[in-house]
């Protein structure tokens, strides 16, 4: 199985928006709706943030979002403040109790 | 509150074997599947296995197929991880998670261990 595709980087400045892509295939992301999202800063366990390609973990910032078209899920984060930079990964459900990760992707707050 | 606590760091000969635990508190075990996911230095998220804490049923990636093992021990509310035949590139973060039976995500994980595989 492999891993999910991530942009290696995305940043935004204080208050923009952005948004994280998660491209996978059939056999995945686009076959289910079973997509999570993750957020880790250095050093750090990494955090549920969203759940069920859109629904958001206990406790999580309604500034957190996630969507799915076809075989790409998104993560987008509106308002952005300087404690959500970090590295960001989705994960999707492939069926017989496996999962993949993504590739991750890091996000900068200018 | 819901924890996860793992083992200490190790350091490992190539070749030799690797175990990991991961005690569990504030929840019924047997209601959460464990997962484990690994780190390389400076890499991404690897997922390892699953294991069924309520029949010890496991399903591991292809990759680790052969040479990992989890179990459970449902006396001390304790999962582990065993990796054998350690090499160079098994060097890593260890990290095992919750997972609700019959739900795709996983939360909270525990801290993470250290495993340096070095001559």
């Amino acid at each position: 199985q492999s891993a999910l595709t991530q942009p290696a980087s995305v940043s935004g400045s204080p208050g923009q928006s952005i948004t994280i892509s998660c491209t996978g295939t059939s056999s995945d992301v686009g076959g289910n709706n079973f997509v999570s999202w993750y957020q880790q800063h250095p050093d750090k366990a990494p955090k549920l943030m969203i759940y069920d390609v859109s629904s958001r973990a206990s406790g999580v910032s309604s500034r957190f979002s996630g969507s799915k078209s076809g075989d790409t899920a998104s993560l987008t984060i509106s308002g952005l403040q300087a404690e959500d930079e970090a590295d960001y990964y989705c994960t999707s459900y492939t069926g017989n109790s496996a999962w993949v990760f993504g590739v991750g992707t890091k996000l900068t707050v200018l | 509150q819901v924890q996860l606590v793992q083992s200490g760091a190790e350091v490992k000969m190539p070749g030799a074997s690797v175990r990991v635990s991961c005690k569990t508190s504030g929840y019924t075990f047997t209601m959460y599947g464990i997962v484990w996911v690994r780190q390389a230095p400076g890499q991404g998220l690897e997922w390892m296995g699953w294991i069924s804490t309520n029949n010890g049923d496991t399903n591991y990636a292809q990759k680790f197929q052969g040479r990992l093992t989890m179990t459970t021990d449902t006396s001390t509310n304790t999962a582990y991880m065993e990796l054998r035949r350690l090499r160079s590139d098994d060097t890593a973060v260890y990290y095992c998670a919750r997972r609700p039976n019959y739900w795709n995500w996983f939360d909270p994980w525990g801290q993470g261990t250290l495993v340096t595989v070095s001559s």
